[in-house]
């Protein structure tokens, strides 16, 4: 089946640091990518859908220039949280839509604290 | 984001059959779908329903879908231990492929 992979799973930095994390569809090709952030206990916030070759279209209250997002190749897209704080600790999601599917492959996400 | 609403906690004894309740706004969504999060870990896929349809069965899984409602449900039959997790529901838009997921419900398989 589909894999979906993201790097890596978990990253501790400090306050005013940026991160970046990458997400990589290993078995197929994704022209759409999307990210999520998961607070504790709560449901996944769909932050951004990235889409190959083009700028991404950030959700409503999400900072795109807080969360860069890029999506160079058909197979992998990067969240670089810039300038991170304490509040921007949370599990970063991302998942993967082939061409032409109707499913969604999630990565195993990762685990951002920023101290 | 679409509203899409889930009771946050369900309780139920091992070989019972588990119901999870999930309900909408949006009416333009293609599919839905279930997925199950265990403690740290990703999203798992478990089933979805085209949204022509009524329901749908997949083996101890049966996804009801009514539209007019708005109310989709995961029963889950004969509920093993194994079953413990987070259960979200989701819906695909029709334009612009996201997904819109629910609050999660929170399921504890009591043995």
């Amino acid at each position: 089946g589909a894999v979906v992979s993201q790097h890596p799973s978990r990253v501790i930095c400090k306050s005013g640091t940026s991160v970046k994390i990458e997400c990589r569809s290993l078995d197929f090709q994704a022209t759409t990518m999307f990210w999520y952030r998961q607070f504790p206990k709560k449901s996944l916030m769909l932050m951004a859908t990235s889409n190959e070759g083009s700028k991404a279209t950030y959700e409503q209250g999400v900072e795109k220039d807080k969360f860069l997002i890029n999506h160079a190749s058909l197979t992998l897209s990067t969240l670089t949280v810039t300038s991170a704080h304490p509040e921007d600790s949370s599990f970063y999601i991302c998942s993967a839509v082939g061409t032409g599917s109707y499913e969604q492959y999630f990565g195993p996400g990762t685990r951002l604290t920023v101290t | 984001g679409e509203d899409v609403e889930q009771s946050l906690f369900l309780s139920v004894r091992e070989g019972d059959s588990s119901v999870i309740n999930c309900t909408y706004t949006d009416s333009s969504s293609t599919y839905l779908y279930w997925y199950k999060q265990e403690p740290g870990a990703g999203l798992q896929l478990l089933t979805y329903i085209f949204s022509n349809m009524d329901m749908k069965q997949d083996q101890r899984l049966t996804v009801l879908l009514n539209k007019k409602d708005k109310h989709l449900s995961l029963r889950i039959a004969d509920t093993q231990t194994g079953d413990s997790a987070i259960y979200f529901c989701a819906e695909r838009m029709n334009t612009g492929n996201q997904f819109y997921f629910g609050t999660g419900t929170s399921l504890t398989v009591i043995p």
